[in-house]
């Protein structure tokens, strides 16, 4: 079946650094990606997604693109905040005719410090 | 902005004890999940729910899961005799019809098992 691999965390940085959290998937077809977002005692949280090769979503600074060559669908901001600090989760859609389910990676925990 | 809710956010039971999540979808949202999240691992799909019947299931949704719509505006969950490997977060989701694919997630209720 379909599968979603994230880096591992923790990832560790200083404010104003530049992220990148790697994602890849394996899917039959051309799904739906998504990141989404859960920062501390809180449920899960759209950050962003693409629905097909070469789109580019796009959401509070953070970025990604729908790369079908390489499948994959890295996270990257130019500048993390203290706030950004949060568990991170790459996401694909999968299923057809409106019964979708997504499947998830593992999670990467970003930890941003002063 | 709607949201979707979930209560209660925190369950402790005892094993063999039944429990129900439950979770108020997004009003206008047709499509209905449940995903569960044991401690340090990834979030799992367990069922999908549409047109008052399940659409999908994972093999986690065994005969001790359940999923209802009572009414208009709720959906549960139940667990008809808790085991000790059923402590996890349980996270509620909903989605509107096509052409999305994002699903909404509700903050989740941790169930802890005794």
């Amino acid at each position: 079946g379909d599968s979603v691999t994230q880096m591992e965390g923790p990832v560790t940085l200083s404010e104003e650094a530049f992220l990148t959290i790697n994602c890849t998937y394996t899917a039959t077809g051309y799904p739906s990606l998504f990141w989404y977002v859960q920062y501390p005692g809180e449920g899960l949280q759209l950050l962003l997604k693409a629905t097909k090769a070469d789109d580019k979503g796009s959401n509070k600074g953070f970025e990604a693109t729908y790369r079908k060559e390489t499948t994959s669908f890295h996270l990257e901001k130019g500048s993390v905040q203290v706030s950004d600090s949060a568990v991170y989760f790459c996401a694909l859609s999968e299923g057809s005719g409106g019964y979708n389910k997504l499947i998830f990676g593992a999670g990467t925990r970003l930890a941003v410090h002063p | 902005e709607p949201e979707v809710t979930q209560t209660p956010s925190h369950q402790v039971t005892q094993m063999g004890q039944e429990v129900i999540l439950r979770c108020v979808p997004i009003s206008n949202h047709l499509y209905f999940y449940w995903y569960r999240q044991i401690l340090g691992q990834k979030v799992e799909f367990l069922v999908s729910f549409y047109n008052n019947e399940i659409s999908e299931k994972s093999e986690i949704f065994d005969d001790q899961f359940s999923v209802e719509r009572p009414d208009g505006s709720n959906f549960t969950l139940k667990i008809r005799s808790t085991k000790l490997e059923d402590s996890a977060m349980y996270f509620c989701a909903s989605r509107p019809l096509l052409p999305t694919e994002e699903q909404y997630f509700g903050p989740g209720t941790r169930l802890t098992v005794t």
